[in-house]
């Protein structure tokens, strides 16, 4: 059964500073990683996929890497802004070729 | 462009009540369709999905079922609603190929009484 954690569940820091979120799953044999973001009682919204052959995706302030070996990814937001805060899903998709999603970090940027 | 449509956004519903949340996709054919539900304080589950009309395939066992009358269209339904189905519900489509991220509506908002 695949698994995917991310840690912290929550983060909280000041405007302007870069962050970095993780994600670590289990499945090696993973086809694609998604990373999302949540804002409160809303869906999701796509930020990146990284195919299994690639090693990170990036747009604008935002980029998402990908390790296969050690079962990690990370999504780095550069000059955080208030209007980041949010929560920020992390979803594998494995060789059940169906999504499996993390519980999520909490992201507050503090103005 | 593509648009994925979920209605309505909340509900309340009595226990042991019937259930239909509707979803549709603009701007695309033949997409894969998804259920997922999202418990406070959990990660998304997978509920039901679909390659095509008809076809529907369940992750997890339940009182709830899917249905595909149309090429865009998924209907989440449940003859009789349990306290552990609230929940929000979520839809989203993807492209048929492996290497097609998903992409998802607003959600359903359903609070059991």
């Amino acid at each position: 059964k695949q698994e995917v954690t991310q840690i912290p569940a929550a983060l909280s820091v000041p405007e302007g500073e870069n962050l970095v979120l993780n994600c670590s799953f289990t499945d090696s044999a993973i086809y694609n990683l998604q990373w999302f973001r949540q804002d409160p009682g809303k869906g999701l919204t796509s930020l990146l996929l990284i195919q299994s052959s690639q090693r990170e995706q990036t747009s604008g302030r935002l980029n998402a890497s990908l390790d296969k070996s050690s079962g990690r990814s990370t999504l780095y937001i550069a000059a955080s802004q208030p209007g980041d805060s949010a929560t920020y899903l992390c979803a594998m998709t494995g060789s059940a070729r169906q999504l499996t999603f993390g519980s999520g970090t909490q992201l507050t940027v503090l103005p | 462009s593509q648009t994925i449509h979920q209605w309505p956004a909340t509900l309340v519903q009595p226990v042991g009540s019937p259930l239909s949340l509707e979803c549709t996709v603009e701007g695309t054919s033949n997409p894969n369709l998804y259920w997922y539900r999202q418990a406070a304080g959990r990660g998304l589950q997978l509920l039901f999905y679909s390659v095509g009309i008809g076809q529907i395939s369940s992750e997890v066992p339940q009182n709830l079922s899917a249905s595909r009358p149309q090429d865009r269209q998924f209907i989440l339904s449940s003859k009789k609603l349990l306290l552990s189905d609230s929940g929000f519900y979520l839809c989203a489509w993807s492209a048929v190929a492996d290497d097609q991220p998903q992409h998802f509506g607003d959600g359903t908002r359903l609070s059991i009484l």
